[in-house]
């Protein structure tokens, strides 16, 4: 079975700018989460999309948004770039709503933003 | 805050000693508490998990034990390996509501095992 796919892996973006990741979950996945890593941070919870729905949004200004398709593909999008969201963006897949049951993770799109 | 804390960032064991990691949590809704290990320019892999209900739970090498009035949980890696060296996150799951459930990660203790 293949994992949780992210592309692109790598991504530069000039402030101001906006940018659109993308994440394939596992198949038969129907939840899909998104993290942002920085250095000293964790993983900062970004939200959460069940069946084309958002089920539960973190602390993230509204220029952070994203969506699921049909196929539990989600997409997330970051406008009005700032240099604070250089970052390692997670996406994780669990066939239930996350939190009651292990994620899978992909290994994340790093977006720098000069 | 915090609610989710590794108070270690790093951690140095020698080749066949054990590994532990800490985790302290705060807020006493979370039943079910999950430890995820990273590798360097990978997506954390899940490692084991406990539910509030039991005080133990092992898988191999791995053990993670709950201490629910202390509001503390550990990962004990017995015995410790190169290849575990790793950051390893702690992760707590409380149920918020409207079928959905509120995760939390810690910041991740850096574990390095020294052959």
């Amino acid at each position: 079975k293949a994992g949780v796919t992210q592309t692109p892996r790598y991504l530069i973006k000039t402030r101001g700018q906006q940018v659109t990741l993308s994440c394939s979950p596992i198949s038969g996945h129907r939840s899909v989460s998104w993290y942002q890593q920085t250095p000293g941070q964790g993983l900062q919870f970004l939200f959460e999309y069940f069946s084309e729905t958002q089920r539960n949004k973190g602390n993230f200004p509204g220029r952070f948004s994203g969506r699921q398709f049909s196929n539990s593909r989600s997409e997330m999008n970051v406008s009005t770039l700032e240099l604070g969201d250089s970052a390692l963006y997670l996406c994780a897949s669990s066939p239930a709503i996350a939190g009651n049951s292990p994620l899978h993770f992909g290994n994340g799109t790093r977006l720098t933003v000069t | 805050d915090q609610q989710v804390k590794q108070n270690s960032p790093s951690l140095s064991v020698q080749e066949g000693r054990i590994s532990i990691l800490n985790c302290d949590y705060t807020n006493s809704m979370f039943d079910y508490f999950l430890w995820y290990k990273k590798y360097p320019a990978e997506g954390p892999t899940f490692l084991i998990s406990i539910s509030s209900i039991k005080d133990k739970n092992e898988d191999g090498r791995f053990t993670v034990f709950l201490n629910k009035s202390a509001k503390h949980l550990s990962l004990h890696i017995v015995p410790s390996q190169p290849g575990d060296s790793a950051v390893y996150f702690c992760a707590a799951s409380a149920y918020s509501g409207a079928g959905s459930y509120q995760l939390t990660f810690g910041k991740g203790t850096k574990l390095s095992v020294i052959p």
